[in-house]
C-alpha cells in the first residue's frame, strides 16, 4: 500500500531533550516537506527536500533540523525542543514534477513540558 | 509569495450543492490550483487540480475563469462526512513551486 509513515504518532518529553520525528515513504518520491499545525495558524511549512542530499527552508524552520540521506527518508530533528514546539506534524511526499500533489502521513502529535 | 484568500468557514445541509471560492490575484502564468480536504487530526488529503477552465472528479469539480485570478471549488450533494477544512494552494513561482504555503482554509459544516 502507498503510504507515508511516521513515527512516533503520539510523543511528551522536557525542554531541551533532543527528539527525532521519523518520516519514510514507499512511493519513490522525490519531493518530501515537513509541516506543522497550530491552531488558528493552519499548517506552516518547515522545511522540504528535493532529493537526496537537497534540502530548503520553509516558513517557519528556526528550531528544527532535516536531514535527507535516502530517499525514501525525511527526519525532522528538534536539538533543544521548546514548549513552542507543542504542535501537530506532518510529513508529505510527492513526485518532483507535482509538488503541488502532496500525500500526507498521519501526524505526529509532540508535546513539549 | 503567491497567496491565497477563503472564506473562513460555511455552513451546508446534506444533499446540497456547496461551492467554495479562492482568491489568488498574484497567481503565476505557470501556477496550478490544488484543493486539499482535511479532517480533524488527519493530514490533508488531495481532492482536485486544475490550470483553467473546468475539470472534474469522482469528488468535486473545479471551475477556473480565464483570468484564473479565482477558481471555485464545488462539492456536489455534500452529506455529513463532507465536513472538513477545504484548502486552496498556488504554487511558490520564486522557488519553483517547491515550497508549499496553506493558507488559513475554509471550514465547511454539514448540517443534518
Amino acid at each position: 500500500e502507498a503510504q507515508v509513515t511516521q513515527n512516533p504518532r503520539y510523543l511528551i518529553t522536557v525542554t531541551g531533550k533532543k527528539l527525532t520525528v521519523t518520516c519514510s515513504q514507499n512511493m519513490n518520491h522525490e519531493y518530501m516537506s515537513w509541516y506543522r499545525q497550530d491552531p488558528g495558524l493552519g499548517l506552516r511549512q518547515i522545511y522540504y527536500s528535493m532529493n537526496v542530499e537537497v534540502t530548503d527552508k520553509g516558513d517557519v524552520p528556526e528550531g528544527y533540523k532535516v536531514s535527507r540521506k535516502e530517499k525514501r527518508n525525511f527526519p525532522l530533528i528538534l536539538e533543544s525542543p521548546s514548549p513552542n514546539q507543542t504542535s501537530l506534524y506532518f510529513c508529505a511526499s510527492s513526485f518532483l514534477g507535482d509538488s503541488d500533489t502532496q500525500y500526507f502521513g498521519p501526524g505526529t502529535r509532540l508535546t513539549v513540558l | 509569495l503567491a497567496k491565497t484568500t477563503q472564506p473562513i468557514s460555511m455552513d451546508s445541509y446534506e444533499g446540497q450543492e456547496v461551492n467554495i471560492t479562492c482568491s489568488h490575484n498574484n497567481i503565476a502564468t505557470n501556477d496550478y490550483i490544488t484543493w486539499y480536504q482535511q479532517f480533524p487530526s488527519q493530514g490533508p488529503r488531495f481532492i482536485i487540480q486544475g490550470y483553467k477552465t473546468k475539470v472534474t472528479n469522482e469528488v468535486a469539480s473545479l471551475f477556473i475563469p480565464a483570468d484564473r485570478k479565482s477558481s471555485t471549488l464545488s462539492l456536489p450533494r455534500v452529506s455529513l462526512s463532507d465536513t472538513a477544512v477545504y484548502y486552496c494552494l498556488v504554487g511558490d513561482e520564486a522557488t519553483g513551486g517547491f515550497k508549499t504555503i496553506f493558507g488559513a482554509g475554509t471550514r465547511l459544516f454539514v448540517k443534518a
